[in-house]
């Protein structure tokens, strides 16, 4: 157990439709990393969260959003599914920020029908 | 965005081998990661690496940042069926500085696969 924690770990949801995925960070970590897996593009960053407020986007798609609550844990939402969007979902954090060792979770596999 | 190519795509040896993994960029880091990734699970972070010419050892694991601080090897000894997996380098995207939060880029890895 990393002690970052995703659920749910499957998803399996037909096109149009929206989904959130849920992050817990590791105890007393501040930032949450949001990156899609898939086999084509490899592991891509998508956003960051710094206690509570958005630090830094990659190649996230206007369809997708996300948010980091008081609590810190943190949810990917996407919505209008296409079957490209179909891939591995992980979340990662760390204590800093800046580009050191993160910790990831297991990940959530989204499949899109 | 810097890219990461990792070499090779592929690899299958016998335990007991030595290997080598490469990862290279054109463009200059501050630091770079090594993760492995298993099956069904996140990657797991093995070493950063941020001076040039480092040189960290993990067990049988030996890991190199270039002088130029534009590429690294892993380097395996001995290899066991447990080393199996998918070796991904990373490094902050964007500033050579290395400051700020702003993520990790990837390379698509080496997808490395020891036989007993």
């Amino acid at each position: 157990d990393s002690g970052v924690t995703q659920t749910p770990k499957h998803l399996i949801t037909a096109t149009g439709q929206r989904v959130t995925l849920r992050c817990s960070p590791r105890s007393g970590d501040l930032s949450v990393y949001w990156y899609q897996q898939s086999l084509d593009q490899g592991l891509q960053f998508l956003i960051q969260y710094y206690n509570g407020e958005e630090r830094a986007k990659g190649n996230i798609l206007e369809r997708f959003s996300a948010q980091q609550f008081p609590d810190l844990h943190s949810e990917l939402n996407l919505s209008s599914l296409e079957l490209g969007d179909s891939a591995l979902y992980f979340c990662a954090s760390s204590a800093l920020t800046g580009p050191y060792g993160y910790t990831f979770g297991s990940g959530t596999r989204l499949t899109v029908v | 965005t810097q890219l990461l190519e990792q070499s090779p795509q592929f690899l299958s040896i016998q335990e007991g081998e030595n290997l080598t993994v490469y990862c290279n960029s054109s463009s200059v880091f501050s630091s770079l990661q090594w993760y492995r990734q298993e099956p069904g699970e996140g990657p797991v972070l093995l070493v950063t690496v941020v001076t040039g010419g480092e040189v960290k050892k993990l067990k049988r694991l030996t890991f190199q940042f270039g002088d130029a601080r534009k590429d690294s090897s892993l380097h395996i000894t001995a290899a066991q069926p447990g080393d199996t997996g998918l070796y991904l380098c990373a490094g902050p995207r964007g500033r050579v500085s290395g400051g700020g939060a702003d993520g990790l880029t990837f390379g698509k890895g080496t997808h490395l696969i020891i036989q007993p």
